[in-house]
């Protein structure tokens, strides 16, 4: 399995400012992704970190409101811009082995006022 | 379009299977089907995965049917602390990569 850390947990944050949340893998891997969890909900794919390159973002995601950087294998960044009440949600960070499992972090609880 | 369709909710007394349905009836020949569960506050956890033979792992016992349609998630003995959303995903074509989907999974509560 594969550790991964997820910096920060939670963070309440004011309306209009930006957070960069930070992803940490404890050894190389070849996907990562981003999602969302909107209180009560499901989770939803925002976008896969493609090592240095731009990362690819799902329906209904933009890179100016979720810019991604992933500057190696081991690590990425996901930025929540301009945020809004409505970007309150669990962003989580996810790697996947190459059978094709994916980890986890514990996410990143974010409450915007 | 997660491509599984779960029940919303079950339970399930403590110490009897639980069994966890999942559709999955346009599923091509070569994907897998994977189960994931998070319990409240924390991140999803993976379970166990199968493409057409039955599995068995310390923590479950998957079932896939021949025609692959639909399987289900056995866990033998459910304790209090398997009270989780289960989630059954296939990966869906997206951008030329097939990613994985969440749909609504399924809220199982394990009772005393």
């Amino acid at each position: 399995s594969a550790v991964i850390s997820q910096k920060p947990s939670r963070d309440i944050c004011q309306r209009g400012t930006s957070l960069t949340i930070q992803c940490q893998v404890d050894s190389q891997v070849t996907m990562m992704f981003w999602y969302r969890q909107q209180p009560g909900q499901s989770l939803t794919l925002i976008a896969t970190a493609n090592q240095g390159s731009e990362a690819t973002y799902e329906s209904g995601f933009v890179i100016d409101k979720f810019p991604i950087s992933r500057p190696n294998l081991t690590f990425s960044t996901l930025t929540v811009s301009n945020m809004s009440p409505e970007d309150s949600s669990i962003y989580l960070c996810s790697v996947e082995r190459y059978t094709g499992e994916l980890f986890f972090g514990e996410g990143s609880r974010l409450t915007v006022l | 379009d997660a491509k599984t369709t779960q029940p919303p909710s079950m339970d399930c007394a403590e110490g009897r299977a639980a069994n966890l349905p999942c559709n999955h009836s346009t599923i091509s020949g070569n994907e897998y089907v994977y189960w994931y569960r998070q319990i409240h506050s924390q991140g999803p956890q993976y379970i166990i995965h199968g493409l057409k033979n039955n599995e068995t792992n310390e923590m479950a016992s998957l079932i896939i049917t021949e025609d692959r349609k639909s399987s289900t998630l056995i866990l033998p003995h459910a304790t209090l602390r398997d009270t989780a959303v289960y989630y059954c995903i296939v990966r869906v074509p997206s951008g030329g990569s097939y990613i994985p989907t969440f749909g609504r999974g399924t809220s199982l509560i394990v009772h005393p």
